[in-house]
């Protein structure tokens, strides 16, 4: 059975870098893609983006100029960057798998079957 | 970016009732809709994807439908391990929730 656990600092600085990691047991990383996936009161749900085993990635727009997502395949785990933190980074973050099929009009739709127990980054001085 | 507008916010239903929920995008999307449940302190856990196929191990009083603009995850009789907050996501052009519904007991 294959699960989740983020790891990483709770308390990151204003300006800093947030960092986090996601390992996968139960399982290997090969053949799916992996996303980050944040919750705040705010925002709701935010997805951030994702990698798949070869390292491609795909990020949110509006956070793509401060995200960074890697995979280590040696270690089974992912990893995210979000840099030049704000209070409005404050979130309870994610990472989980992606389902990746085909709906009924062939288009390509991603959905999140597994996912992390998550782990609460507050950004304060 | 698509707006994904769900009502209600809240859901007063009593066990055994039917739950209607609506999730409603701001623009055409093809059948990439799925929804998620939420308890309190645990995280979202798929429901249905492609609008209308369950997840592994999602009982059949759960069901998806809808196209187009709008969508509806609709609970057939509601079990007391079914309140809980809903959200729906789509899959346009990357990955966008929902704000949630909140499905209590009324």
């Amino acid at each position: 059975q294959v699960q989740l656990q983020e790891s990483g600092p709770g308390l990151v600085k204003p300006s800093e870098t947030l960092s986090l990691t996601c390992t996968i047991s139960g399982g290997s990383i090969s053949t799916y893609f992996w996303s980050w996936i944040r919750q705040s009161p705010g925002k709701g749900l935010e997805w951030i983006g994702y990698v798949d085993y070869s390292g491609s990635t795909n990020y949110n727009p509006f956070l793509k100029s401060r995200v960074s997502i890697s995979v280590d395949t040696s270690k089974n785990h992912i990893s995210l960057n979000l840099s030049s933190v704000t209070a409005a980074d404050t979130a309870l973050y994610y990472c989980a798998r992606d389902l990746y099929y085909y709906d009924s009009s062939g288009y390509p739709g991603i959905a999140f079957d597994i996912w992390g127990q998550g782990t609460q980054v507050t950004v304060s001085s | 970016e698509i707006e994904m507008k769900q009502s209600p916010a809240t859901l007063s239903v009593s066990p055994g009732e039917r739950a209607t929920l609506s999730c409603r995008a701001s623009q055409t999307l093809s059948n990439n809709l799925a929804w998620y449940q939420q308890k309190p302190g645990q995280a979202p856990r798929l429901l249905i994807y492609g609008v209308s196929t369950r997840a592994i191990g999602i009982p059949a009083r759960f069901t998806g439908s809808g196209s187009g603009t709008d969508f509806t995850l609709t609970i057939s009789s509601l079990q007391s391990e079914d309140f809980a907050v809903y959200y729906c996501q789509q899959y346009n052009n990357w990955p966008q929730f929902g704000q949630g519904t909140k499905v209590e007991m009324k």
